[in-house]
Order: C-alpha cells, then sequence, then structure tokens
C-alpha cells in the first residue's frame, strides 16, 4: 500500500498561470479532502469528496477547482494563480462506513505539495 | 472564539520530562477527537485517537473532558525524536475536520 501519494512535491508558478496537482489513494477510503497549510495557521478545506462523482466545498475554496471521477483519485486544479495560494497543499482521505451519521475514521495525509506563485 | 485552541508554544523540556498539551473545542457535539503529529515540512500523522474512557500507548496518554470541552496529551519520558508540532483536530461529523494550528515541542538534550 502507498497509502496517499501526491505530485509534484514542489512548484513554482507565475501569476496567471495554472497547474493541477495529483492526489491518489489506494486505500479504497470514500472521503477524500484538500487542505492548505500556510505558516503558523491551521489546516484549512479546501474541497471534499464524499465519493466519486460528488464534490464540496470546504473553507477556502477561492481560485480552486476538483473532480472526482474515479474512487482513487482527486485532483486539484488552479487556475489563474495568484500570490496568495502560495502555501503547502495536503491531499488526505479517509473512510466512513456510516456516512449518513457521520462518524469518520481516522485522515490519512499524503507528503504535500509546496507551491510557490510569484 | 476559535474551534479548536491550542497553545502555541513553543515548550523547551529536558530529555526524560513529563509534558502535557491542552487543547479546548467549542463544538459540543462534537464526535471524534484526534491528536497528531507534524514534523517541520511533512505531512501530519495520526499519533492517537482519544476516547472517552482516555486511553494510553506507550509513554503517550490522552483524556477527552467533555464536560469542560477538552483533550489533552501527555508525554513521558520525552524523547529528542517527540520534537514535533503537535495537531489537536476534532471532528464534528461527516467531513468536517478542524485542526488546531498546534503546539510545538522541543526535547532538549
Amino acid at each position: 500500500n502507498a497509502g496517499v501519494t501526491q505530485t509534484p512535491k514542489f512548484r513554482i508558478l507565475k501569476i496567471g498561470q495554472s497547474m493541477t496537482l495529483q492526489c491518489a489513494q489506494d486505500m479504497n477510503h470514500n472521503y477524500m479532502y484538500w487542505y492548505r497549510q500556510d505558516p503558523g495557521m491551521g489546516l484549512k478545506l479546501i474541497y471534499y469528496s464524499v465519493g466519486a462523482g460528488i464534490t464540496d466545498k470546504g473553507e477556502v475554496p477561492n481560485g480552486y477547482n476538483v473532480s472526482r471521477s474515479t474512487t482513487e483519485d482527486f485532483p486539484l486544479r488552479l487556475e489563474l494563480a495568484a500570490p496568495s495560494q502560495t502555501s503547502v497543499y495536503f491531499c488526505a482521505s479517509s473512510y466512513s462506513a456510516f456516512p449518513d451519521r457521520g462518524l469518520q475514521e481516522t485522515q490519512y495525509f499524503g507528503p504535500g505539495t509546496r507551491l510557490l506563485v510569484l | 472564539r476559535k474551534e479548536v485552541e491550542q497553545d502555541p508554544g513553543p515548550f523547551n523540556v529536558p530529555e526524560g520530562a513529563t509534558v502535557a498539551f491542552n487543547c479546548t473545542y467549542s463544538n459540543s457535539a462534537s464526535q471524534s477527537f484526534f491528536w497528531y503529529r507534524q514534523d517541520c515540512r511533512k505531512e501530519p500523522k495520526l499519533l492517537m485517537s482519544v476516547y472517552s474512557s482516555g486511553n494510553e500507548d506507550g509513554r503517550f496518554t490522552a483524556q477527552l473532558n467533555r464536560a469542560s470541552q477538552y483533550i489533552s496529551l501527555l508525554i513521558r519520558d520525552s524523547k529528542l525524536s517527540d520534537s514535533a508540532t503537535y495537531l489537536c483536530v476534532v471532528n464534528s461529523g461527516t467531513y468536517k475536520y478542524i485542526f488546531g494550528t498546534g503546539t510545538r515541542l522541543k526535547v532538549l538534550a
């Protein structure tokens, strides 16, 4: 099991460029998440997905888009990169046997993508 | 008031010391509680879940106090390798995990 994998590890973008951050998990988890972590701050949820074909906004979704065509993959798209999107991005996954009851098991995180927008 | 609050530290302790961190949460309907460890420039990794009855894993003990809405982490016999940031995480149901900003621990030789 590779767990949660993310690519690339590091990227420099120019203002206005676009890119896709890749995330994959091989644990058959139904929930997947994208967070950003700024220095000295807690993780902020960007988008999440409860299963293939279902995504929803988190706390800080502006400037990002996601898709979930398969259980395994959850890419994050940045359109028109801005300096405010300079951050470390973590993808995570978890399993819920009873999603309608809101019970969650542990989240597992990928190694992160460091993004610098200049 | 923040949903999850932690003392940012840093806590500087000598090897072998016992150190404790607290974390308060504001949502009384919170259901699941976790302590994660995050090393510099790395991803958060689960240290332990926190159960209502309290739980222990080796040198680490976690407690939950629902009445006062806080969780705690006790580390006994601190090792140099325990130096990290400890994140308190509260789940309020479904997708919503709320992360504290973390408490930095530095164990000194």
